[in-house]
């Protein structure tokens, strides 16, 4: 089956450290990924989209990478602030249709 | 813009009530969605529509219906909760479905069957 996993559900830093947070799929290759955030008692939103043949992309302190052959894709959140406290979804293409990753849970320690 | 919005907010049932809940949005969209999420699961698409008057199965439909009359809105439909139906329910819209637009998310209405 064509799975998209992201390999932890937590994950607590120090304030001004980076986060890093994975995003693994199994047997396809997606033309795209995305990436949500979503705070408590909300829905998520949306963040970057990065495509098969971009190596990496960026938005502020944000940064995605996208390793096909590795079939990973790394989101990084440089200088982390407590207001980057929140869960992190991957999101892949399915028809119409996202497919979304558990997410992981990131706590950012002041 | 409202964006998405969902209604009600918060719902508590009785096993074998029914119920249903409606995600509207003022962006034109083609595309609705609906997921539940559950702790530790992430969002499962329930039920989708790629414009008005379609509508087809997500992963879980299952003890859901789901309409689109109107563009605008999209409705789901339990008809008869089990308490294994205890979730939140998320709507989103969609400018173009599987070409890498992203999703609009609504707030959520979470459900209780007692």
């Amino acid at each position: 089956s064509q799975k998209i996993e992201q390999n932890s559900e937590a994950l607590n830093i120090q304030e001004g450290k980076t986060a890093t947070l994975t995003c693994n799929y199994t047997n396809y290759s997606p033309a795209y990924l995305q990436w949500y955030r979503q705070d408590p008692g909300r829905g998520p939103v949306f963040l970057l989209l990065i495509r098969e043949n971009e190596k990496e992309k960026r938005k502020e302190r944000l940064k995605v990478t996208f390793d096909t052959t590795l079939k990973q894709s790394l989101f990084h959140i440089t200088a982390s602030q407590p207001a980057d406290s929140a869960t992190y979804l991957c999101a892949r293409p399915a028809d119409y249709k996202l497919s979304f990753g558990a997410g992981t849970t990131v706590t950012v320690r002041a | 813009n409202a964006g998405v919005t969902q209604t009600p907010k918060f719902r508590v049932l009785k096993t074998g009530q029914s119920m249903t809940l409606l995600c509207a949005q003022d962006m034109n969209h083609e595309y609705m969605y609906w997921y539940r999420q559950d702790p530790g699961m992430g969002l499962r698409l329930i039920h989708y529509s790629v414009g008005e008057g379609t509508t087809a199965k997500g992963e879980v439909p299952d003890g859901y219906n789901v309409s689109r009359l109107k563009k605008q809105n999209f409705l789901l439909g339990l008809e008869s909760a089990a308490p294994s139906q205890t979730s939140v329910y998320f709507c989103a819209s969609s400018g173009g479905g599987g070409l890498g637009n992203e999703q609009f998310f609504g707030p959520g209405t979470r459900l209780t069957v007692l």
